[in-house]
């Protein structure tokens, strides 16, 4: 089966730049997490989608992020004005529907997009 | 809520040592946890996971750990170390609270001397 695929897997802005950024799950994920890590730091949880429907946000920093699954399928992470603070590694996860055994089911990973505002 | 801290964020051992990376967690229920490892330029991968029954749980390329819930610990560990090894590890919890949102821990980037 196709991975988690994320693009771009780099990109440069300068601040106040809009950049967004795209994740395309496994196919029959339900489950879609946005990440984001800081150079050096811990992996930090953004949000949660099951399908189209989101299911925490509690982790978005602010109103400059927006993210959005239409469809339930693909995902995409918009960044509105971009702010130097945003860089870093951007991770999709997807992992499958938890009411069909799917509790404990571990993530699987896109490669990041690298997200540099100068 | 539930909380990862990974002791070290650098370890180094020789090819052939034993390899032990800790993890210690917090969570208000029964968890799940994990075991992910990135090489460079790529995504995280699973290595191993703890759902529920036995404690000591295999992974791949040779990896265990073992859930000690009286130390609330996942220490991940390898008999002997091999150069491929080299890369950055993440201990991660996850709770069944309604959704499965999965916290990491800082990571521990492993060094592997020849």
């Amino acid at each position: 089966e196709a991975g988690v695929t994320q693009f771009p897997s780099h990109s440069v802005i300068e601040k106040g730049q809009t950049v967004t950024l795209r994740c395309d799950p496994i196919s029959g994920h339900d489950n879609l997490y946005w990440y984001r890590r800081v150079m050096g730091k811990e992996i930090k949880f953004l949000l949660h989608f099951v399908k189209e429907s989101k299911q925490d946000e509690s982790g978005m920093p602010n109103n400059r992020f927006l993210a959005e699954r239409t469809g339930g399928t693909y995902s995409t992470l918009k960044v509105q004005p971009a702010e130097l603070e945003d860089s870093g590694v951007y991770f999709c996860a997807s992992s499958r529907r938890i009411n069909t055994g799917g509790k404990g089911s571990p993530l699987h990973f896109g490669n990041g997009t690298r997200l540099t505002v100068t | 809520a539930q909380s990862v801290t990974q002791l070290g964020s650098h370890v180094s051992v020789s090819e052939g040592a034993l390899v032990l990376l800790r993890c210690n967690y917090s969570s208000s229920v029964p968890p799940y946890l994990f075991w992910y490892v990135q090489y460079p330029n790529q995504g995280l991968q699973l290595l191993l996971k703890y759902t529920t029954g036995a404690t000591l749980v295999k992974g791949i390329n040779g990896f265990e750990a073992e859930f000690k819930k009286s130390e609330t610990s996942f220490h991940l560990t390898k008999p002997s170390a091999h150069m491929s090894d080299a890369a950055e590890y993440f201990c991660a919890v996850s709770e069944d609270t309604g959704g499965f949102k999965t916290i990491f821990g800082a990571g521990t980037r492993l060094f592997v001397k020849a």
